[in-house]
């Protein structure tokens, strides 16, 4: 049973430059959350995709923006890199209204460097 | 007013000793409350969830609740070296939007 896969690993970015971040939820799992985690921070809840449509979002700019796919797969597009977007970005997944007692499954996240 | 408030630490114990870990959020209607472990460059792992108000134990782990006080924490009972790692507590505020805090970060001293 695979857990949550995101791709890729690490990636480094210049200035005002587009990155596309990819995450596979959990089987089983239909919902998929966007964290982004600064060092020393706790991870803050970007946006949350279900049934193809967000679903709630947090405090981020539209800078970033995300989409869901039939298979429940999510992207996270980020415009116009600024230095503050480096980080660790984090994919959850979820069953829906959470009926999944057991909270977020994390990938193993995509480190982010903006230079 | 975060919506998480944790002591940043570092939380310094021996080992052997309890190591006890705190929590306190701010919405009231908040459900259910997590505990994850944050090894450094790594992501996040769920070791302990709790939805009523009480104790619940999982072998050297105790969570507790008290929705009145709005607090939660976690006990780390004869704690080992591989313990050391930071400590998320999270809040589920609805359609599961979890708010995290920043974490505490824990030292066991071998």
């Amino acid at each position: 049973d695979a857990g949550v896969t995101q791709s890729p690993t690490h990636l480094i970015k210049t200035r005002g430059q587009q990155v596309t971040l990819r995450c596979s939820p959990k089987s089983g799992h239909d919902t998929v959350s966007w964290y982004q985690q600064a060092l020393g921070q706790g991870p803050q809840f970007i946006f949350q995709y279900y049934e193809e449509e967000e679903r709630q979002r947090g405090n981020f700019p539209d800078r970033f923006s995300g989409h869901q796919f039939p298979n429940y797969s999510s992207e996270l597009n980020v415009n116009a890199l600024l230095l503050g977007d480096s980080a660790l970005y984090l994919c959850a997944s979820s069953d829906s209204f959470g009926r999944s007692p057991y909270g977020y499954t994390f990938g193993s996240g995509t480190r982010l460097t903006v230079v | 007013q975060k919506e998480v408030e944790q002591n940043s630490g570092p939380l310094s114990v021996p080992e052997g000793a309890i190591a006890s870990l705190n929590c306190t959020y701010s919405d009231r209607v908040s459900q259910s409350f997590f505990w994850y472990r944050q090894y450094s460059g790594k992501s996040p792992e769920l070791i302990m969830s709790i939805y009523s108000n009480g104790d619940k134990e999982d072998g050297r782990f105790t969570a507790q609740l008290n929705k009145a006080s709005q607090y939660v924490s976690l006990l780390i009972r004869d704690s080992q070296p591989s313990d050391s790692a930071t400590y998320l507590c999270a809040v589920n505020i609805n359609f599961n939007k979890f708010y995290f805090g920043s974490g505490t970060k824990l030292n066991v001293k071998p």
